[in-house]
């Protein structure tokens, strides 16, 4: 159980288009969605904490307006680059929990490669 | 605040054992541990939560110590497929996420 898919696994694309990525909670319902960035050899970095039926929350230094998320229902959370730049090429995880992640594992969809070139 | 881990890598032979350990300035609620490949999601191993407690998963374990904010990860008689970077990830009081260290590089060779 508790299985979270993420599509595409990798995606390329121009300097200045938009790229959205799916993440789905399959096997349980998730108010609550995580969305990480990693670059290189380096460490996982939240970008947003996804809630269902209401706005995302951003992490400092995260621009809002370029990276759009939509958590429409208790499954899907979306994660849109917008104006993608060579700079935003990364590893984008999303990631779930079924209960509060004080006691409980997340669980990660398999990620998706962002190249912009 | 990023929790510190450290070493930042290491090298093992199979058979052998490792202690990656991971601290905060910060009062701790729970500790995370996760193992990520090259190029594949983390996979979650253990939660420890406040209480100063201690769980094993096979062959690996771990400790939280809440008064030096501080949890260690234990590999014993490693495997190759222990190869891997080690995360743990931290939740503190008033917050609903979970924030990671920079990760510790093990490698284990034949």
């Amino acid at each position: 159980g508790a299985v979270v898919s993420q599509h595409p696994s990798w995606v390329i694309c121009k300097s200045g288009t938009s790229v959205k990525i799916e993440c789905r909670s399959l096997d349980f319902q998730a108010t609550t969605m995580f969305w990480y960035r990693q670059f290189p050899k380096q460490s996982l970095m939240l970008m947003a904490t996804s809630n269902e039926g209401s706005k995302a929350t951003y992490e400092q230094g995260v621009e809002k307006d370029k990276f759009l998320i939509n958590h429409a229902s208790l499954t899907l959370s979306t994660l849109t680059v917008t104006s993608a730049h060579p700079e935003d090429s990364s590893f984008y995880i999303c990631s779930a929990s079924l209960r509060s992640i004080y006691n409980s594992p997340l669980h990660f969809g398999n990620g998706t490669r962002l190249t912009v070139t | 605040q990023q929790p510190v881990q450290s070493p930042q890598a290491v090298i093992l032979r199979e058979g052998e054992d490792a202690v990656i350990n991971c601290s905060s300035s910060k009062a701790l609620y729970s500790v995370h541990w996760y193992r990520q490949k090259h190029g594949e999601a983390p996979v979650f191993l253990m939660i420890l939560l406040k209480g100063g407690e201690q769980k094993g998963h096979e062959k690996i374990s771990a400790s939280f110590n809440e008064k030096k904010q501080q949890s260690s990860l234990y590999l014993t008689a490693s495997q190759l497929s222990y190869s891997g970077t080690y995360f743990c990830g931290l939740t503190q009081g008033g917050s609903e996420k979970l924030v990671f260290g920079k990760g510790t590089k093990l490698t284990v060779n034949p």
